[in-house]
C-alpha cells in the first residue's frame, strides 16, 4: 500500500510569492495535518481536516491556508512568503480526527530567497 | 499551556550501550503519547502509541513506558542503524492539536 505522498520534495521561492503544496493520504484515512519543521526543531502544527472541515489550527498567520478535498487529498497555501517560512513541511494522515497514531510523509523542503 | 520537553537534546553511545530517553509533558489531558523516529531530511516514522499510565510498547531493540507526568523511550544494545532523531508528541484530550517536543538526537558508534 502506498504511504502519504507530498508534492513537490523541493521548491525554492522568492520572497512575496505564494505556494502550494500537496498531500495524498493513506487509502481509508480521512484526517490530514500539516506540521512545519525548522532544522533542529520538532515538527509544529499548522491545520488538521477530517472529513473535509478544519478540526485545529495551531499559532499560525492567516498568510497559511489549508483545505481537503472530496478524495481527503490535501492542500497547504501560504500567501506573501517570508525568509522564516523556510522549512521542511510535513504532512500526516491518520484513520480518525484525534487518537490515533499519524503516518507522515517525507516532506517538502520549501527554501525562500 | 501543553508542553513537552524532551532530554538529553543529544545522546551518544557506543554500540551495545543500553540507555533511556526522557520526555516531560503537561496536559490538562491525555489522549494519547506518540513516539517517532525521523532520519535526516525525512519525514518522522511512527514507533509506539501509549495511552495510559503504566502502559508498555515494545519493537525489536526498543520499549516505551508511560507514567502520568513522562514518557521513557528505553534503547537495548543499540546498534549504529538505530542512530536519528527520536521525537516524543502528544495530544492533549479537548483539541485536535497534537505537539511536539523538540526530539533527541542520538548517535551509536560502532
Amino acid at each position: 500500500d502506498a504511504g502519504v505522498t507530498q508534492s513537490p520534495t523541493h521548491l525554492i521561492k522568492t520572497r512575496g510569492q505564494h505556494v502550494t503544496l500537496r498531500c495524498s493520504p493513506i487509502s481509508g484515512h480521512k484526517s490530514v495535518s500539516w506540521y512545519q519543521q525548522v532544522l533542529g526543531q520538532g515538527p509544529q502544527f499548522i491545520f488538521q481536516y477530517y472529513e473535509k472541515e478544519e478540526r485545529g489550527r495551531g499559532n499560525f498567520p492567516d498568510r497559511f491556508s489549508a483545505r481537503q478535498f472530496p478524495n481527503y487529498s490535501s492542500e497547504l497555501n501560504v500567501n506573501a512568503l517570508l525568509l522564516g517560512d523556510s522549512a521542511l513541511y510535513l504532512c500526516a494522515s491518520s484513520m480518525l480526527d484525534r487518537g490515533t497514531e499519524a503516518f507522515f510523509g517525507q516532506g517538502t523542503r520549501l527554501t525562500v530567497v | 499551556e501543553d508542553q513537552v520537553t524532551q532530554s538529553p537534546e543529544a545522546l551518544r553511545l557506543q554500540e551495545g550501550e543500553s540507555s533511556s530517553l526522557n520526555c516531560s509533558y503537561t496536559v490538562s489531558g491525555l489522549r494519547g503519547l506518540f513516539w517517532y523516529r525521523q532520519d535526516p531530511g525525512k519525514g518522522p516514522e511512527f514507533l509506539f502509541t501509549l495511552y495510559s499510565a503504566g502502559e508498555e510498547k515494545e519493537k525489536e531493540r526498543l520499549k516505551a513506558t508511560l507514567t502520568k507526568k513522562e514518557s521513557f523511550l528505553h534503547i537495548t544494545a543499540p546498534k549504529p542503524e538505530d542512530s536519528a532523531t527520536y521525537l516524543c508528541a502528544v495530544q492533549p484530550t479537548g483539541g485536535f492539536k497534537t505537539i511536539f517536543g523538540a526530539g533527541t538526537r542520538l548517535f551509536v558508534k560502532a
